[in-house]
């Protein structure tokens, strides 16, 4: 089946960019969506790509995809101690409604 | 919108015991969809909906059941519950597959 995976863990200090990676398997998934987890609540959607797009930019947020290296990024413009939280790539597993999750990336924004 | 709700927040059953987790969304959602989420990984899919009266397995069924009389509504039962189901359980809904707006969550403790 599909897998996603992430790194677990990334410090930066306020004001830097943040990237975030991620890689999945399935080279025919549709989308693929960027989530945000802060402590103790659910997960918010913060943006997605479509897998016909490269490039999707969003205010601070700008989202790359490599298809040849099944490779999603999430960029964050000068991050804030707010962005600190965990962030989940996922995939939309194709041909099914299913999502699949990455297991998730710690950012630490130091100020 | 009250967008998508959980209740409990918070529960701890005994072994054996049974409870069931409710999900209710007011969009008109189609797709609903019930995870878990393990400290430290990503989500799982339990059982999802693609509208009232359909449902069907996700990955990690074993253990649980579900319902789906209305389209508001997606209760997960819990039967006979077991430390490995100790959990945080996130229900998500949305109006096409491409979309999940997720509630937020419910922890679970199996003592």
């Amino acid at each position: 089946g599909e897998d996603v995976e992430q790194s677990l863990f990334l410090s930066v200090r306020e004001g830097d960019s943040s990237v975030i990676n991620c890689t999945y398997t399935d080279s025919s998934s549709t989308y693929l969506y960027w989530y945000k987890q802060e402590p103790g609540a659910g997960l918010q959607l913060l943006t997605y790509i479509f897998s016909n797009m490269d490039m999707k930019q969003d205010q601070r947020l700008t989202v790359l995809l490599n298809k040849k290296d099944k490779h999603l990024s999430l960029r964050i413009a000068d991050t804030q101690t707010g962005d600190s939280a965990i962030y989940f790539c996922a995939v939309l597993n194709t041909g099914f409604q299913k999502l699949v999750f990455g297991t998730g990336t710690r950012l630490l924004v130091s100020p | 919108n009250a967008g998508v709700t959980q209740t409990p927040k918070f529960r701890i059953l005994k072994i054996g015991q049974s409870m069931t987790l409710q999900c209710a969304q007011d969009m008109n959602h189609n797709y609903m969809y019930w995870y878990r989420q393990d400290p430290g990984m990503g989500l799982k899919l339990i059982y999802y909906s693609v509208g009232a009266g359909i449902t069907d397995k996700g990955e990690v069924p074993n253990g649980y059941n579900v319902s789906r009389s209305t389209t508001e509504d997606f209760p997960l039962r819990l039967e006979l519950a077991a430390p490995s189901q100790t959990s945080v359980y996130f229900c998500a809904s949305g109006r096409e597959r491409s979309e999940q707006f997720f509630g937020p969550g419910t922890r679970l403790t199996v003592l």
